[in-house]
């Protein structure tokens, strides 16, 4: 079935550093999420990427979706103590029904030195 | 705050207990979503509503049990479960409108932490 491989799965950064995740899909995806969940939280929407080659920018957080669709990154610039958080990627397939339900990768776990 | 809201917060519940989550929306979203989460893990999905009929059931065990009784409110009823359901429950909605960009943006309810003892 489909995949939504995401790294890595830890990373810690000094504040002020940049941070990145990668994911990747078996199969082509429709569209991508991500979404940002807190320690002791709950995952909370970030971003929608719909395009093949998109990018997106909120302040420091910058999503990019791969030309064949199949692959995504979130890159934060300048991390500050504030992102500390796990940040999954969900990706939806290409198909309706369960076939095209969002698909989350493992997520990567951020924590942040001051 | 979020705008699903889920209670209780915390349940701790016996093997032979029977108790019921509940998850309510006034968003107007038409798709509801039960998932599971375990401890560093991502949310895993249970069940998926959409205009009050159950669409997905993830080869879920019996021993949970949803209801929709109606487009705002969603709930998940336990019994018997296992010490290895203990998880945090997410309920989630989105307004699940074909062809809206937005369709299945999901928006999460801060969960029920349930213990089984």
């Amino acid at each position: 079935g489909q995949q939504v491989m995401q790294i890595p799965q830890y990373q810690h950064v000094q504040e002020g550093e940049d941070f990145t995740t990668y994911c990747n899909s078996s199969t082509t995806l429709s569209n991508i999420q991500w979404y940002k969940q807190r320690p002791g939280g709950h995952p909370v929407f970030l971003i929608q990427l719909v395009k093949s080659g998109e990018v997106k920018k909120q302040k420091r957080l910058t999503f990019q979706f791969g030309e064949a669709k199949k692959n995504s990154s979130l890159h934060i610039t300048a991390t500050q103590t504030t992102d500390v958080g796990t940040y999954f990627c969900a990706g939806r397939g290409p198909y309706g029904g369960s076939q095209g339900n969002l698909i989350f990768g493992k997520g990567t776990k951020l924590s942040v030195k001051p | 705050d979020t705008e699903v809201t889920q209670t209780p917060k915390h349940l701790v519940m016996g093997m032979t207990n029977k108790k019921s989550l509940k998850c309510e929306q006034h968003m107007g979203h038409r798709a509801m979503y039960w998932y599971k989460q375990k401890a560093k893990k991502p949310p895993e999905l249970m069940f998926v509503y959409s205009y009050e009929k159950l669409s997905i059931n993830e080869s879920v065990p019996s021993r949970f049990s949803p209801e929709c009784p109606n487009s705002s409110l969603l709930n998940l009823h336990l019994h018997a479960l296992q010490p290895e359901d203990s998880a945090l429950y997410l309920c989630a909605s989105s307004n699940g409108l074909q062809g809206n960009p937005g369709a299945n943006v999901l928006t999460f309810g801060a969960g029920s932490r349930l213990t089984v003892l």
